[in-house]
């Protein structure tokens, strides 16, 4: 199985700040990452498919990058409504594993 | 679009079996993966299997494997998730989710399940 490894595990930031979290797979999965928005008491949300790519309706300020092992999800400018918890996935392979996540608190 | 609609917060005894199930609202229900992804409390999301309404195949988590069964019926654009004998460690949100942009590529969400599982 594919371990996926995000880092920071939770961070702080204050509205306008730019945010980055990163994921590394444990093997090269092409660019087959996605990442997820979680808010409290919510189902998860797509943001971000095939590691770069934007899911209809979602703010640009949300962007993600990378290809192998190495990703990284970016805020551009936060605001109050982005507070939640970010998971990447990898959707090279069986089993689809996600990241243990990372929590986002406002400042 | 898709949208998923899951059946209601359950609570249940060990030892008891359950089924919860996950409503598609599209007529294409039979062309995209749906997958179970369980959450228990304060923890990350796990992927348990899925399945593909339109020949029922279904591929399980090595984690999940002979602890559910993932089933569908595509007259009534179902999915579901069962188990035939709950254990308390079985207590945690659930969620179905469907594939429309890739196999592994989770867009729609039902909004979850809340299983409780107590003597």
């Amino acid at each position: 199985d594919i371990q996926m490894t995000q880092a920071p595990s939770s961070l702080s930031a204050s509205v306008g700040d730019r945010v980055t979290i990163s994921c590394q797979a444990s093997q090269p999965i092409s660019n087959s990452l996605n990442w997820y928005q979680q808010k409290p008491g919510k189902a998860p949300e797509l943001l971000i498919y095939d590691a770069s790519k934007l899911e209809t309706g979602v703010p640009s300020r949300f962007t993600g990058s990378g290809s192998g092992t190495d990703f990284t999800f970016a805020i551009d400018s936060l605001q109050p409504e982005d507070i939640a918890t970010y998971y990447c996935q990898q959707s090279d392979n069986l089993p689809p594993s996600f990241g243990q996540g990372t929590r986002l608190e406002m400042k | 679009e898709v949208q998923l609609v899951q059946s209601g917060a359950e609570v249940k005894m060990p030892g008891e079996s359950l089924k919860i199930s996950c409503k598609a609202s599209a007529d294409t229900f039979p062309t995209y993966w749906i997958g179970w992804v369980r959450q228990m409390s304060g923890r990350g999301l796990e992927w348990m299997g899925m399945i593909y309404p339109g020949d029922s195949d279904t591929r399980y988590s090595p984690s999940f494997q002979g602890q559910v069964t993932i089933s569908v019926d595509k007259s009534i654009s179902t999915a579901y998730l069962h188990w035939s004998s709950l254990k308390a460690s079985d207590s945690a949100m659930y969620y179905c989710a469907s594939a429309t942009e890739g196999p592994y590529v989770f867009d729609i969400w039902g909004q979850g399940t809340m299983v409780t599982v107590s003597s």
